[in-house]
């Protein structure tokens, strides 16, 4: 089924650093969700970006999305080490006939101290 | 507080033995699934529901029962656990907008072992 393609799959950054994070997909969207998980918990909604808008801000966040391209990013400026954690993309599928968000398998983000 | 809630949070089971997982909600959502995170396969979803008494499959219902009697619960039910079942599982729940799903609110999982 589709789904969302995170990459890279593992980034290591130094703490103030920008990380950047992928996400490809194959079919037409409603919207583009990002997620963030600490090890072990359950997952937190970041940013929504919608299929007729090309960016977000969100405080150190930043996503884009090219519907072109099929692509998304999101940015983390300044990162510090309380953003480590793994990073999820999820689409929802414009035509679906399930009302569901397809998850990637997500991008583990270490930042260093 | 805004929250979902999962019980148990843990559990050792063995094979065959009918368990529930609850999960319950206070935000009035209509929308809550169940998904289960695997390492390497990332979350998959189990089963969905739109509203009362309104469910559907997702990508990997085998297994799997849910109910929807009541909007702020959305049990999960195995009636024969199998080792394969084994997994870390997240209930959901957000309010459908006009163009697609909303930001899903999680609960804090429930981690499955069956021998």
């Amino acid at each position: 089924s589709q789904q969302g393609e995170e990459d890279p799959q593992a980034l290591s950054i130094q703490e103030g650093e920008n990380a950047t994070m992928n996400c490809s997909y194959k079919t037409s969207i409603n919207n583009l969700q990002w997620y963030r998980q600490n090890s072990g918990r359950g997952l937190v909604h970041l940013i929504l970006i919608r299929s007729n808008e090309r960016e977000k801000h969100s405080g150190r966040l930043r996503v884009t999305l090219d519907t072109s391209k099929k692509s998304s990013s999101l940015l983390i400026t300044a990162s510090r080490a309380a953003d480590t954690a793994s990073y999820f993309c999820a689409t929802d599928l414009t035509l679906s006939a399930n009302s569901k968000l397809t998850f990637g398998k997500g991008i583990t983000l270490s930042v260093r101290p | 507080e805004a929250q979902v809630t999962q019980n148990p949070r843990y559990l050792i089971t063995v094979t065959g033995k009918k368990l529930t997982v609850t999960c319950s909600q206070n935000m009035n959502h209509e929308y809550m699934s169940w998904y289960r995170q695997d390492p390497g396969l990332g979350l998959r979803q189990i089963y969905y529901s739109m509203n009362v008494e309104v469910t559907d499959k997702g990508d990997v219902p085998e297994g799997y029962k849910v109910s929807r009697k009541e909007k702020r619960n959305f049990p999960l039910i195995l009636e024969s656990p199998s080792p394969n079942q084994t997994s870390l599982y997240f209930c959901a729940s957000s309010r459908p907008g006009l163009a697609g799903l909303n930001e899903q609110f999680f609960g804090p999982g429930t981690r499955l072992t069956v021998l």
